[in-house]
């Protein structure tokens, strides 16, 4: 059974810092890593996709790098803004074998950046 | 922009009642989701839906639950006879053709079971 973990729980940050929310997980026939971001009571909204064979993808001021062999994912934020205190979370697809494509969750990283 | 719309937005029942929650996934996707997410936990994976069938479900998906999409355009999700347990955030999510596609995801149905 694939398991994604993510560290930390939460995190208080002051506007304008960089910061890093790493995933880690089991799988070792990952396909993907999205990054989600989610608001209180609202649905997922996809922030980066990276393929398995991808080190890394860009958005904006979002970076999320994909290192396969020690099972980890990073989400690095810079500038951070108010506007960006939500939950994150990453997910991983295994499109091996039987697998459609399912996505397995981490639990997300409460983020709260304060002015 | 095109995106996934799930209703209701809440929708409180009885345990023992039948309920159906609704999705209408983006026109040019094929594989179809839905997931749960209890308050405080992890989101879950359910089952996946493929070319007019189920491609894989979890544990969790038992002889309670059912999906359809019978028209071409809703996928719905019918739990048939609710427990209190059920009580959950429900999200719908489509992608299209290659699993390299990004999962989109409705804004979720609030199911309460009183």
């Amino acid at each position: 059974k694939q398991e994604v973990t993510q560290i930390p729980a939460a995190l208080s940050v002051p506007e304008g810092e960089n910061l890093v929310l790493n995933c880690s997980f089991t799988d070792s026939a990952i396909y993907n890593l999205q990054w989600f971001r989610q608001d209180p009571g609202k649905g997922l909204t996809s922030l980066l996709l990276i393929q398995s064979s991808q080190r890394e993808q860009t958005s904006g001021r979002l970076n999320a790098s994909l290192d396969k062999s020690s099972g980890r994912s990073t989400l690095y934020i810079a500038a951070s803004q108010p506007g960006d205190s939500a939950t994150y979370l990453c997910a991983e697809s295994n499109a091996g074998g039987t697998s459609y494509g399912k996505l397995t969750f981490g639990q997300g990283t409460i983020l709260t950046v304060h002015p | 922009e095109p995106e996934v719309t799930q209703t209701p937005s809440h929708q409180v029942t009885q345990m023992g009642q039948e309920v159906i929650l609704r999705c209408v996934p983006i026109s040019n996707h094929l594989y179809f989701y839905w997931y749960r997410q209890i308050l405080g936990q992890k989101v879950e994976f359910l089952v996946s839906f493929y070319n007019n069938e189920i491609s894989e479900k979890s544990e969790i998906f038992d002889d309670q639950f059912s999906v359809e999409r019978p028209d071409g355009s809703n996928f719905t999700l019918k739990i048939r006879s609710t427990k209190l347990e059920d009580s959950a955030m429900y999200f719908c999510a489509g992608r299209r053709g290659t699993a390299k596609n990004i999962q989109y995801f409705g804004a979720g149905t609030r199911l309460s079971v009183l």
